[in-house]
């Protein structure tokens, strides 16, 4: 069956550290999406491509997150420097272009900022 | 503005009874998805069942079924003869037809008691 694939699984990075997460989503799914799940919360949408565009990224924290998918395929999401309170899962998705249909999740990063 | 209320932060039910979890959503889109995962404590997102806001009759995938009552905003998963490796996070997600963004709950953690 096909996976969204994610690395690493796990992270701990030191404050003011960059830390960067991959993702590489299932073959032919054009849209793919970046959430973040604090403890003990629902995950949220940090970003959204359609291949390789942005199409929403209103809850990415511009100063120090960065997300890109240079070739409309896999994915990096970047946090630069990193504090305490990104401490959360990091979830990749994938779908048929941006819709319900095939949503796929990763098993996600969980990161520990020290 | 889309949103996702499940107003049952925990449950509990004994084993091999069935067990309803709550799942209220509010929208604007005409065309929309509403979809259940389960959350383990390792984290990875798993999806259970899937309504479309067109399907007349209601979503079933295997143990799980969704009470799905439109007029309401009402969709509501049951899970018949619960096992132990039911307890987990569960989650209600709001996707949108037009974009493949899903909005989720706070989450229901359930426990099954043996």
């Amino acid at each position: 069956e096909a996976e969204v694939a994610q690395s690493p699984r796990y992270k701990i990075t030191e404050k003011s550290q960059a830390v960067a997460f991959w993702c590489d989503p299932i073959s032919g799914h054009a849209t793919l999406y970046w959430y973040r799940q604090i403890l003990g919360q629902g995950p949220e949408l940090l970003v959204q491509f359609q291949d390789e565009s942005v199409v929403d990224d209103s809850q990415l924290p511009k100063d120090r997150f960065s997300a890109e998918r240079l070739k409309g395929v896999d994915s990096t999401l970047k946090i630069q420097p990193a504090e305490l309170g990104d401490s959360a899962m990091y979830l990749c998705a994938s779908s048929f272009s941006g819709a319900n249909y095939g949503y796929t999740f990763g098993s996600g990063t969980r990161l520990t900022v020290v | 503005a889309q949103k996702i209320t499940q107003t049952q932060p925990g449950m509990f039910v004994q084993e091999k009874e069935a067990v309803t979890l709550d799942c209220t959503y509010d929208t604007s889109d005409q065309s929309y998805g509403l979809f259940w995962y389960k959350q383990p404590s390792s984290g990875e997102m798993i999806f259970l069942i899937y309504q479309g806001s067109y399907d007349e009759q209601n979503a079933t995938e295997g143990r799980y079924s969704l009470n799905f009552q439109k007029a309401r905003k009402s969709a509501n998963l049951v899970i018949s003869a619960s096992q132990l490796g039911d307890s987990a996070m569960y989650f209600c997600a709001h996707g949108s037809g037009n974009t493949g963004k899903l909005i989720f709950g706070q989450g229901t953690t359930l426990q099954v008691k043996p």
